[in-house]
């Protein structure tokens, strides 16, 4: 069975421009979590869905950040306009259904964004 | 508020040495859950364990082991006779059932082992 997939696995773009990143959750999996990662922060939730609905999106930075889930097997996360501190690894994850936000989250491989 | 802290940024060692891994956690929530991931150079984020708040039992899984302990805060994580596969970052994580249901992670440690 395939893992989470995410697109693409790098991007490099000028400050401005609006960047999306995409991501396929596990077949199956109802939560679906975007983070970010960058050395100085670690990772940090931006956002999850529980069946496509946004539960959570307290960590999204700002109104640069959008995140949606049109349906169950996929995920958008949109930086417009993007800045060069939106610079970061962005990982994509979910987790199968139930109770189960304390559940074993499945994580994408990333995607890397420069923002120059 | 929770917070997890992984207070070894990086840590060197020679094939075959033991190293412990350190997480100390903080949460007000009296059921949580405790996880350890490895990240190796790849990039992607690998599950290692998951741990419950009323589990203190230590686990062993072939040359890993994980100590928790309550009354320190603390679910450290010891690799036995190291090998240069486990050269990675590892990062520990928490999650309270409580108020704030988000898994918190730790910056990571840098684990380099050395031939």
């Amino acid at each position: 069975d395939a893992g989470v997939i995410q697109s693409p696995r790098h991007e490099v773009t000028e400050m401005g421009q609006e960047v999306t990143l995409r991501c396929k959750p596990i077949s199956g999996h109802d939560y679906l979590f975007w983070y970010r990662q960058t050395m100085m922060r670690g990772l940090e939730l931006l956002i999850y869905f529980n069946n496509n609905v946004p539960i959570d999106d307290s960590g999204m930075p700002e109104d640069r950040f959008s995140a949606k889930m049109p349906n169950a097997s996929f995920s958008t996360l949109k930086i417009q306009p993007s800045e060069p501190r939106d610079s970061a690894v962005y990982f994509c994850a979910s987790s199968p259904p139930s109770t189960l936000i304390y559940n074993e989250q499945f994580f994408g491989p990333g995607t890397r964004l420069t923002v120059l | 508020a929770q917070k997890v802290t992984q207070a070894q940024t990086e840590i060197s060692v020679v094939e075959k040495e033991d190293v412990t891994l350190d997480c100390v956690y903080e949460t007000r929530d009296t059921t949580y859950y405790l996880f350890w991931y490895k990240q190796p150079p790849s990039g992607e984020l690998v599950f290692l364990i998951r741990r419950n708040s009323f589990d203190e039992q230590n686990e062993i899984s072939g040359r890993y082991s994980w100590n928790f302990q309550k009354s320190t805060s603390s679910f450290n994580f010891t690799i036995t006779a190291s090998q240069v596969v486990d050269s990675a970052v590892y990062v520990c994580a928490l999650i309270g059932q409580g108020g704030s249901e988000k898994l918190v992670f730790g910056k990571g440690t840098k684990l380099t082992v050395n031939p």
